[in-house]
């Protein structure tokens, strides 16, 4: 699977939008960008993943360039409790089976 | 959503015993499930991958003698650790896949002493 690159740490205002940026210039075309985080001591959580158009759900916004090599994971209105460690993974089709490949994500710290 | 029930959530063992841990998909099928292991300050790193009703396939320079991975069923895999030792300690982590994604359990922390 393709690598992906974050900045290892960013602080965020309570209330304030979140944006963390993760790069991913050697997508494949049939890698799912997917976006988790992991809470001090806890197992990861699913936030949202995409092929190549915008998602949003009830947590966040995924934004994908329109050539695939970069994206954004927004979260509009940061609490104490979005802070954690955010990883952008890239995996192929869910249907495969194939494990997700951690690297080090991004520390996101909310500030009150 | 998709749930993964990971028990125990912590367990403390002695040295040179060995320690099994659960992993069950609640609500859901789970075909291929994964285990990780989680060091301190650093990020999950795959150890295996086990799919219903045959053998795990192991990352290199995991020992599959010492991390057993059993998936009999399709909602539970168990992963023992033999002849336990302090390197051994550790937060492991199970994750199992269906149609819809990847959900993972709440982990493990393992502790040896």
């Amino acid at each position: 699977d393709a690598k992906t690159t974050q900045p290892p740490s960013m602080d965020c205002a309570e209330g304030r939008a979140a944006n963390l940026p993760c790069n991913h210039s050697t997508i494949s075309g049939n890698e799912y960008v997917y976006w988790y985080r992991q809470i001090h001591s806890q197992g990861p959580q699913y936030i949202i993943h995409g092929l190549k158009n915008n998602e949003t759900n009830e947590m966040a916004s995924l934004i994908i360039t329109e050539d695939r090599k970069s994206s954004t994971l927004i979260l509009p209105h940061a609490t104490l409790r979005d802070t954690a460690v955010y990883y952008c993974i890239l995996s192929r089709n869910s249907n495969s089976g194939y494990a997700l490949n951690f690297g080090k994500g991004t520390s996101l710290l909310v500030t009150p | 959503g998709a749930v993964v029930s990971q028990h125990p959530s912590r367990v403390i063992c002695k040295s040179g015993t060995s320690v099994k841990i659960e992993c069950r998909s609640l609500d859901f099928q789970a075909t291929t499930m994964f285990w990780y292991r989680q060091f301190p300050k650093q990020s999950l790193m795959l150890m295996a991958t086990s799919n219903e009703g045959s053998k795990a396939t192991y990352e290199q320079g995991v020992e599959k003698d010492k991390f057993l991975i059993n998936h009999a069923s399709l909602t539970l895999s168990t992963l023992t650790v033999t002849s336990a030792h302090p390197e051994d300690s550790s937060f492991y982590i199970c994750s199992a896949h269906d149609s819809y994604g990847y959900t993972f359990g709440s982990g493990t922390r393992l502790t040896v002493v």
